[in-house]
């Protein structure tokens, strides 16, 4: 079983949704969960940081963290194009070890 | 410059090759990294430098040598590589662990290719 389960997609959905992606996880020592965005040829830029459970909100995004579940998700409302991006979420037990879930494609299509 | 850079962007290299990737960091951090993704892969974090020292090998092949003479500078040597090493490896970096934060920054990545 891997460490951390993310659905690849892709995903593909009209501008204004609201977007929901998630990921579990099995290592419950886990207490950080990140949120990634990379778009294509470029590098992953940080878009969402929550330590342990609850909500992070943060303009058009929300980062949720169930750890009684072993689950995150990251909402994004009101989608624009600009959005499309592979999602990818992390998670680590200290600071620097970051285990990564394979990366889900979305496409906001306009 | 600003960010992570990495250079180069793209390398076509045979198996019998030796070449190296470079990565450099502006933003006054004291930890760099290494990842690689592969397609349809989630990212692997391969080493960890804190202040230039190695605090982290994730069981990475011996053809792969990092090298970190500086916070600023860290390289991946690279020597007798298969093709199943082709993959896009990925630079960031941090501030240490010691200041807690975990907020990694991303170069653009090395596009290897071997063949």
């Amino acid at each position: 079983q891997k460490e951390v389960e993310q659905d690849p997609g892709p995903l593909s959905v009209p501008e204004g949704a609201i977007v929901s992606l998630n990921c579990t996880y099995s290592n419950s020592a886990f207490q950080y969960f990140m949120w990634y965005r990379q778009y294509s040829r470029k590098g992953p830029e940080l878009l969402m940081y929550t330590y342990s459970s609850g909500n992070k909100e943060d303009g058009r995004f929300t980062a949720q963290v169930d750890k009684s579940s072993k689950y995150i998700s990251l909402f994004i409302r009101d989608s624009q194009p600009s959005d499309s991006a592979t999602y990818l979420c992390a998670m680590s037990v200290g600071a620097q070890k970051l285990v990564f879930g394979q990366g889900t494609r979305l496409t906001i299509n306009p | 410059e600003t960010g992570v850079t990495q250079t180069p962007r793209h390398l076509v290299m045979g198996m019998t090759n030796k070449k190296s990737l470079k990565c450099e960091q502006h933003l006054g951090h004291n930890a760099m990294y290494w990842y690689k993704q592969s397609a349809k892969k989630p990212l692997e974090l391969m080493f960890v430098y804190n202040f230039k020292e190695q605090t982290e090998n994730n069981s990475v092949p011996s053809r792969f040598s990092p090298e970190c003479p500086n916070s600023s500078h860290l390289f991946l040597h690279l020597h007798t590589l298969q093709p199943e090493d082709s993959a896009l490896y990925l630079c960031a970096s941090s501030q240490d662990e010691l200041a807690g934060s975990h907020e990694q920054y991303f170069g653009p990545g090395t596009r290897l290719t071997v063949t």
